[in-house]
């Protein structure tokens, strides 16, 4: 149960485009569809924003989207706004555990 | 609306025990599977441990296997984290969470507002 690899942080202007990545192994990212991705602003609960890599719950903008190659899934956001500012993290099924990234803060300059 | 109100963290020693709970409102609960999940000061999220809607299969990280144990009473619509033999390790902001009935890979989208446990002596 070793978490998924994320990158510590990560910025972008507003209207441009970031994408953090998550890294695990064959037994949690790369042996299941089932990587999900948390929103977190400072002092408050995570919220869900993508599961089954790339199934965006209602709610959540179009410009957020998920992927997946190999053992590495990806959340890419377009058109970054000020209120995108937040840690993000990966999670995934590994087999009757769940195993969760390091976080990524996202910096809006 | 749906909400998780967690409770029962605290000031407990190395050692001690606790008991957590999550109150749930706004669904039936016995339709969903629950999640522990913790946070440490400054630090990322952690997976804790898992339970099926029925209460009748439950998952735990190796961290915490022996010494916490997930429960539910599907009747007072509440969830239950017991945690023996705390360590200083297991400091940390504890958030209930509901499962997505979207999938079987149980993504959790609604999470309780955190109980804070801090072991210390």
């Amino acid at each position: 149960q070793s978490a998924l690899t994320q990158p510590h942080s990560i910025s972008g202007s507003p209207g441009q485009a970031v994408t953090i990545s998550c890294t695990g192994t064959s037994s949690d990212v790369g042996g299941y569809d089932f990587v999900s991705w948390y929103q977190q602003h400072p002092g408050k609960s995570p919220i869900l924003i993508f599961y089954d890599v790339s199934k965006r719950p209602s709610g959540v903008p179009i410009r957020f989207s998920g992927s997946k190659s190999g053992n590495t899934a990806s959340l890419t956001i377009s058109g970054l706004q000020a209120e995108d500012e937040a840690d993000y993290y990966c999670s995934s099924y590994a087999g009757n555990s769940w195993v969760f990234g390091g976080g990524t803060k996202l910096t809006v300059l | 609306e749906i909400q998780l109100l967690d409770s029962g963290g605290g000031l407990v020693q190395p050692g001690g025990s606790l008991r957590l709970s999550c109150e749930a409102s706004g669904f039936t609960m016995k339709n969903y599977a629950m999640a522990w999940v913790r946070q440490a000061p400054g630090r990322g999220l952690v997976w804790v441990s898992a339970i099926t809607g029925s209460g009748r299969s439950a998952y735990y990280a190796d961290a915490v296997t022996g010494r916490f144990t997930i429960s539910r009473d599907n009747s007072k619509n509440t969830l239950y984290l017991q945690m023996i033999s705390l360590r200083v390790e297991d400091t940390a902001v504890y958030y209930c969470a509901k499962a997505s009935s979207y999938s079987t890979s149980w993504p959790l989208d609604n999470w309780g507002q955190g109980t804070l446990v801090t072991v210390s002596s």
